[in-house]
């Protein structure tokens, strides 16, 4: 079984600042990991994932994510933040043996916002 | 182009009334799902299909069906929808290392 815990349901930063959204996982089997993007009235957009390859990993629109094993995280980076990235933020996880026959376990999200 | 297009993007409706959320995807998944977010839960699966003919309750199933007559179609089905399944739904289709989402349902029963 997986589950996700995001610290944070709101997280505000200023315009240039770092963006930091954490993420922490539990998985009985190596996971995969995801984070998803949501802006207002819209869907949800894949902005980067971990398959085991790399740990560091990097995704669209500046962002990136380190896959750290031996603290269970999977936080969201971006160096500077842009008033485009007011959005809301889904950590999810499911396990990689599996995949493509298993649930995405998402967290409860962290809504980002931008201060200019 | 990949893509999962839900129908239809919004909708209001009465207690009582059935209705029907369409999805459908292009990219030959065997893996299909419906979720629904609500605010401070974020998204729950409701239902999900491994195939044709298969599928299996997910973690927040009471007052939906979904059927899965052919492989690109997952309707989700509210017989007898009620205020408490107000909410923005999701289907999604799962590939060998990516789930894609459809742009969402939003739902309001009154």
């Amino acid at each position: 079984a997986q589950s996700v815990t995001q610290l944070g349901s709101h997280v505000s930063v200023s315009e240039g600042a770092l963006v930091l959204l954490r993420c922490n996982y539990s998985s009985s089997v190596p996971p995969y990991l995801f984070w998803y993007v949501q802006y207002p009235n819209q869907g949800l957009q894949l902005l980067l994932k971990y398959t085991s390859a790399a740990t560091l990993v990097k995704g669209i629109n500046g962002f990136e994510a380190e896959f750290k094993k031996s603290e269970t995280s999977f936080h969201l980076t971006k160096p500077s933040a842009h008033m485009s990235d007011a959005a809301e933020y889904f950590c999810a996880v499911t396990g990689s043996t599996n995949f493509g026959n298993e649930k995405l376990t998402f967290g409860t999200g962290t809504r980002l916002t931008i201060i200019p | 182009e990949a893509q999962v297009t839900q129908n239809p993007r919004y909708l209001i409706t009465v207690t009582g009334k059935k209705l029907t959320v369409t999805c459908s995807q292009n990219m030959n998944h065997e893996y299909m799902s419906w979720y629904r977010q609500d605010p401070g839960l974020g998204l729950r699966q409701i239902y999900y299909s491994m195939n044709v003919e298969v599928t299996d309750k997910g973690d927040v199933p009471e007052g939906y069906k979904v059927s899965r007559k052919e492989k690109r179609n997952f309707p989700l089905i509210l017989e007898s929808p009620s205020p408490n399944q107000t909410s923005l739904y999701f289907c999604a289709s799962t590939g060998r290392t990516e789930a894609f989402f459809g742009q969402g349902t939003r739902l309001t029963v009154v």
